[in-house]
């Protein structure tokens, strides 16, 4: 069975300050995919970023950047310099194709940030 | 382009009642998933779309719940004699569909999600 787990429930900071989101999943298959959403107070999921189980390779997207580490089965978040926009729930979720097509994704609980001005 | 969306955003009914919630994907995309989100919670997968048909309805939680898809676009939810329990935003989403490579299934596409509808069963 696949499991992500999200151990910061909330995490509080102050502007500007960076933060790390973490994400520890547990599945069987040796092809999976990892996601990111944020879900801003508006309620609505905002996909962030995909990664492939052979891609293992960090990415920055501005601010956000990923590390995904196969040895440790997970797949943390960083946001550098934080905003206050950035406040919202984050989601790792993950998704695999072994059922034939793209099943559905299982999510982790999600962190809280805040982010105080 | 326009995104997914839901109907109704907000509904209320009474415990026993039947419900319908309404589901339009992103034009093109073949593949509809059905979650459910409590609160404090992340979203729970109900049921997967591919085309018309459902690929994979593993995550319904009992006979109470069923989804239809018969044109390969919009999709309905259905829950019968709704119970407190049920209280939930119900999510919905599209994606492009999985490719074939030479090796098999390659790339699982990113999800895009719709508003939800906030179901409160009194």
């Amino acid at each position: 069975a696949q499991k992500v787990t999200q151990a910061q429930t909330e995490i509080s900071v102050v502007e500007k300050e960076d933060v790390t989101l973490d994400c520890v999943y547990e599945t069987r298959d040796t092809t999976y995919y990892l996601f990111w959403y944020k879900q801003p107070p508006s309620g609505e999921l905002v996909f962030l970023i995909r990664r492939n189980s052979f891609d293992e390779q960090n990415e920055i997207s501005g601010r956000y950047s990923w590390n995904f580490q196969k040895s440790t089965s997970s797949f943390n978040f960083t946001i550098t310099a934080s905003q206050v926009v950035d406040s919202a729930v984050y989601f790792c979720a993950l998704g695999d194709l072994s059922g034939g097509g793209a099943d559905g994704l299982t999510f982790g609980k999600g962190t809280h940030l805040i982010i105080q001005p | 382009g326009a995104g997914v969306s839901q109907t109704p955003s907000n509904k209320v009914t009474e415990k026993g009642k039947y419900v319908e919630l309404r589901c339009d994907p992103i034009s093109g995309h073949t593949a509809l998933y059905w979650y459910r989100q409590s609160l404090g919670q992340g979203p729970e997968f109900l049921i997967y779309f591919q085309g018309t048909g459902a690929a994979d309805d593993s995550g319904l939680p009992n006979d109470r719940f069923f989804a239809v898809r018969p044109e390969g676009s919009v999709s309905t939810l259905k829950i019968q004699r709704t119970e407190r329990g049920d209280s939930a935003v119900y999510l919905c989403a599209s994606s492009l569909s999985p490719f074939w490579a030479s090796g098999g299934l390659d790339t699982y596409n990113e999800q895009f999600f719709g508003p939800g509808t906030r179901l409160t069963v009194l």
